[in-house]
Parts: C-alpha cells; structure tokens; sequence
C-alpha cells in the first residue's frame, strides 16, 4: 500500500521560504512521479508543480515559476517543495500526491494528508 | 492556459441521482479524472480515465462525456457522498496538470 506522509504545519512571515516534505513508502520511490497541489481556504485545487525522480527533471506551473523548487531524494523515498518570497496570498494547504500515467494523460491516485502553510507576520 | 469549468453547487435528495458537469475547450479529446474531497480531508481519487473507477470506489459513481462537457453521475446518493468534486485533465502542449474550478455536493 502505498503511502505518503507530509511534513507538519508551519508558520511564516511574508518574503521568506518554506520547505514542505513528502516521505513515501510503498511502491518504487524511483518509478514514481511527485505531485504538489495546494488549496487556499475555501478555494478549488491549484497544481503546483511536479518531479519525476528516476530523471530527475521537475515542472512547475506557470504561476509558480521562479519561485517554486520541487526535488526527491532518492536514498530516502522523500521529495520536497520549497516556496520562496511567500505572501499573505501562499496561505494554503499543500498536497503531495502520486501520478500516474495512462495513455498521454496523468492522474493523481494516491495523496498526502496535507501540510497547512500560514503566511502571517 | 486551459481551464475548466463546473457549476458551483449542486443539491440532490437522498436515492437520487447527481450530475457534475465539467466544461473546456476540446474536452473531447482529453481524458477526464475526478476527486471527491471531504472537509478537512484530502481529495480522493473516484473516476479516472473518463470512466474507470480505483479499488473501492463504489459502481455509483460513474463518468462521462459529451461534445465541450464530461459528468460524473453518482446514482442513488447517501448523504455520505456530500463533498466538493473537482475534475482535472492533463494538458499536453504545457505539460502542466489542470483542476476545474470546484462542485460542493449537497445532499438534502
């Protein structure tokens, strides 16, 4: 059964980081892709960004890009997600989820329990 | 960039049946997936490929398609299925995932 554990909630001031982790047991690590989805209050589901570990190549949605830094590590089954100049509008819970591939389209079967982020000075 | 497009809200009384519609551009040619989500609980996976159903999903819930809309039917509703919906497709030319905007399901 596959599995994926998240790292706890965290507070942040605007203008700094927050790091997110994603330990997942169950399966192969390496053949995995790695979603991020997060969901701000009372709002729909916004993907962030994903990673495919065995290549080690991420993408990331537009309206992250360049802020946003999504990596696995392979030793350890864990990928991680990294949000940079944060602001009041980042307040969110973020979601790590498996995708797989079915045809040439991918879906999220297996998620995260999710990680609250609160951006407040 | 792609979007999706759902209705709201939608009620239906117990044993009845729910329609959630899900509208894009070329819709068609795309496979569609759809989450529920509880409160306070993460999404859960009910139909992917446009109509197939994971380990445990209930044959209540079936999906569909028609021209620019794909729906996810649940027949006979429990008051257990009240939740948000969301569909999502995969958007090829950006490689980017893309969710549509949100259905809560009341059940009456």
């Amino acid at each position: 059964q596959v599995q994926l554990v998240q790292s706890g909630a965290e507070v942040k001031k605007p203008g700094s980081s927050v790091k997110v982790s994603c330990k997942t047991s169950g399966g192969t690590f390496s053949s995995y892709t790695l979603s991020w989805v997060r969901q701000a209050p009372g709002q729909g589901l916004e993907w962030v960004g994903r990673i495919i570990p065995i290549l080690d190549i991420p993408n990331y949605a537009q309206n992250f890009q360049g802020r946003v830094t999504i990596t696995a590590d392979k030793s350890t089954s864990t990928a991680y997600m990294v949000l940079s100049s944060l602001r009041y509008e980042d307040t969110a819970v973020y979601y790590c989820a498996r995708a797989l591939e079915i045809g040439s389209s991918w879906f999220m079967d297996y998620w995260g329990q999710g990680t609250l982020v609160t951006v407040s000075s | 960039s792609y979007v999706l497009t759902q209705p709201p809200s939608v009620s239906v009384a117990p044993g009845k049946t729910a329609r959630i519609t899900c509208e894009g551009n070329n819709i068609g040619g795309k496979s569609v997936h759809w989450y529920q989500q509880k409160p306070r609980q993460a999404p859960v996976l009910v139909i992917y490929d446009g109509g197939d159903r994971p380990s445990g999903i209930p044959e209540r819930f079936s999906g569909s398609k028609y021209g620019y809309t794909a729906t996810l039917t649940i027949s006979r509703v429990e008051a257990g299925d009240e939740a948000d919906y969301s569909c999502q497709v995969w958007d090829s030319p950006t490689e980017h995932f893309v969710f549509g905007t949100g259905t809560k399901v009341t059940v009456l």
